[in-house]
């Protein structure tokens, strides 16, 4: 069965510093989707990045960066330089051929103070 | 291209009445998939559409939960008669396909039923 663990229920830092948010999955399937969304306070949940299982290069976009590690089954999310508006709730989810649909992790709310 | 819209935004009704929450998903997805968030249970997945067509209906909690999708662009969500633990955020999402692509979410029907 799919599984996605996000052990950090809540992490609190201040502004400026780096964060790590981390996820592991479960997966008997070789070929897999893995994704971050972002729910702020507003409430919508907003795409940030979506990988597949055989690309496992790193990647950055601005502040962000992903790290994704098939040997430990774990797909990162850190965030550099932490801002105010980054305060949110991180979703790590995992999609793969034989099931319905996205398996969402439980979550982890990223609380940044000035 | 606009993205997922969803309406009402918010819905605050009595036990007992009839709820309606609309959906129209990204042109030309032909995925479309309902979901559910609550802070006990999280992100649960109710239902799916390809093509118009409902293919995974078990997440649907009981015969109160109908879901419909008379065109490729509007879905409807139905709670009749709506009782106080549906109160729950709805997300209305779309996708180009099922497992390989992003989903995209609407912002939400944040429900609450007295």
């Amino acid at each position: 069965a799919q599984k996605v663990t996000q052990a950090q229920t809540e992490i609190s830092v201040v502004e400026k510093e780096d964060v790590t948010l981390d996820c592991v999955y479960e997966t008997r399937d070789t070929t897999y989707y893995l994704f971050w969304y972002k729910q702020p306070p507003s409430g919508e949940l907003v795409f940030l990045i979506r990988r597949n299982s055989f690309d496992e290069q790193n990647e950055i976009s601005g502040r962000y960066s992903w790290n994704f590690q098939k040997s430990t089954s774990s797909f990162n999310f850190t965030i550099t330089a932490s801002q105010v508006v980054d305060s949110a709730v991180y979703f790590c989810a995992l999609s793969e051929r034989g099931y319905s649909t996205l398996t969402f992790g439980k979550g982890t709310m990223l609380l940044v103070s000035p | 291209d606009a993205g997922v819209i969803q309406s009402p935004r918010h819905e605050v009704t009595e036990m007992g009445q009839e709820v309606t929450l609309r959906c129209k998903p990204i042109s030309g997805h032909d995925y479309l998939f309902w979901y559910r968030q609550t802070m006990m249970r999280g992100l649960e997945l109710l239902i799916y559409f390809n093509n118009n067509v409902p293919i995974d209906d078990s997440g649907m909690p009981e015969d109160r939960f109908s879901a419909k999708m008379p065109n490729a662009s509007f879905s409807t969500l139905k709670i009749q008669p709506s009782e106080p633990r549906d109160s729950a955020v709805y997300f209305c999402a779309s996708s180009l396909a099922r497992y390989r692509e992003t989903q995209y979410f609407g912002p939400g029907t944040r429900l609450l039923v007295l």
